[in-house]
């Protein structure tokens, strides 16, 4: 992977509201796009992750989306719980030498 | 939550020190990772293990020196570190390299150099 930007860097909602964060990459070879939550103090975890042959993957209340033309693909969480509470974080990949993550989303779900 | 783990998970050291972290992981990995994550700033990769052999060093200092016995055991010596050095340091391992596999992240350890 090369550049990636995640916006935004942070995210405030209220309970039951949407959220979507969003990633842009360079490197045209990426074809593996995965989402990691990590809630505080505790290691990153993946939640999603999407292939370059799909445009959406759906997981409960989670969502990714690609658009490979446009180089980015973004995280949609729905029905917002304070548990979704965390830092989320885009990778960019290529080879494993070459993993980039996101500067991270700190989304803080409000009652 | 114990397919990685990481020792020590809090440690501070002088910078004339010389200190080792070390990760095991339970998963029949065969690739692990050392993660630095700082404060405000994205997730570094430093270094990655294939097998036991180094794939990539990201332009990473040389007081930071990697270890990786076998596949279930990586160490991260320490020496001579400077203040900037203090974060959060990850390690992670994946069933393969090639960037496609999930990364499974130990609880990492905090490092301070005084």
């Amino acid at each position: 992977g090369e550049n990636v930007e995640q916006h935004p860097s942070t995210l405030s909602v209220q309970e039951g509201d949407s959220a979507v964060i969003k990633c842009t990459y360079s490197d045209s070879a990426s074809n593996y796009f995965p989402w990691y939550k990590q809630e505080l103090g505790k290691r990153p975890q993946l939640i999603i992750d999407i292939r370059s042959n799909v445009g959406e993957k759906k997981d409960q209340r989670i969502a990714v989306t690609l658009n490979k033309t446009a180089k980015h693909f973004s995280l949609h969480i729905t029905e917002t719980q304070p548990e979704d509470s965390a830092v989320y974080f885009c990778i960019n990949t290529g080879t494993a030498s070459k993993l980039t993550f996101g500067t991270g989303t700190r989304l803080q779900v409000t009652l | 939550e114990t397919g990685v783990t990481q020792t020590p998970r809090h440690l501070v050291m002088g910078m004339t020190n010389k200190k080792s972290l070390k990760c095991e992981q339970h998963l029949g990995h065969n690739a692990m990772y050392w993660y630095k994550q700082s404060a405000k700033k994205p997730l570094e990769l430093m270094f990655v293990y294939s097998l036991e052999e180094r794939v990539e060093n990201n332009s990473v200092p040389s007081r930071f020196s990697p270890e990786c016995p076998n596949s279930s055991h990586l160490f991260l010596h320490l020496h001579t570190l400077q203040p900037e050095d203090s974060a959060l340091y990850l390690c992670a391992s994946s069933q393969g390299t090639g960037g496609v596999y999930e990364q499974y992240f130990g609880p990492g350890t905090r490092l301070t150099v005084t």
